[in-house]
């Protein structure tokens, strides 16, 4: 069965730090692209940042440029994210989230997200 | 990067009848990166529709997808009981390289 599953969730004050883990099972981790994906509460959802088959290029949302970093141990079938400098409006379920990606062999280009796991809930709060 | 805005906010149809929820982008977008997504109360999102109007496995062919440029369009031909849930439309653009959700549309009953 294909899995993702987050940890590392809970309550952190303003300026502090977390790091998320996901840990995925059922299918080549190696082989997919990554996100991270989040969701406050009651509001829509908000992409975060996603990392390459290889760890090359991260990409992130202009909110967690430069405080978020996504990195991923294919050896051991783990995506991270390490959050630092943590605001209130950090505050959200993470999602880990497999991505389906094809950007260069014509006609079938795509991007999206086929896996989700149940996310892990951040809480940045004094 | 473009924005996403979804209509309506809200959709109150009842079992049966036909949805047609908007997806307009603030630039023109590829259709090739565009995909919707569905979300119960409680539960991680799922992928409905990838590269505008290609169903993901396991949905069900009530629900198409359409449109290019900036407006894009998910319709639930006959909605059933289990299909009111809020939706997204996502998009990817790659220069420079970014990701957005639109706002999301709930269909209640």
């Amino acid at each position: 069965e294909v899995q993702l599953v987050e940890s590392g969730g809970g309550l952190v004050q303003p300026g502090g730090s977390l790091r998320l883990s996901c840990a995925a099972s059922g299918f080549t981790f190696s082989s997919y692209w990554m996100h991270w994906v989040r969701q406050a509460p009651g509001k829509g959802l908000v992409w975060v940042s996603h990392i390459k088959t290889d760890g090359s290029n991260p990409i992130y949302a202009d909110s967690v440029k430069g405080r978020f970093t996504i990195s991923r141990d294919n050896a051991k079938n783990t995506l991270y994210l390490q959050m630092n400098s943590l605001r209130a409006e950090d505050t959200a379920v993470y999602y880990c989230v497999r991505g389906r990606v094809n950007l260069w062999t014509p006609p079938s280009y795509y991007y999206y997200m086929d896996v989700w796991g149940e996310g892990a809930t951040v809480t940045v709060s004094s | 990067e473009a924005v996403l805005t979804q209509s309506p906010g809200t959709l109150s149809l009842s079992p049966g009848e036909r949805a047609t929820l908007s997806c307009r982008a603030s630039q023109s977008i590829s259709s090739n990166y565009l995909a919707w997504y569905q979300q119960k109360p409680g539960q991680a999102p799922r992928v409905l529709i990838y590269s505008a109007s290609s169903r993901a496995p396991d949905t069900p062919d009530r629900f198409s997808g359409s449109g290019s440029g900036t407006d894009f369009t998910l319709t639930i031909s006959r909605l059933e009981p289990e299909d009111f849930a809020v939706y997204y439309c996502q998009q990817y653009a790659s220069a420079p390289p970014s990701v957005t959700f639109g706002g999301g549309t709930k269909v209640e009953i």
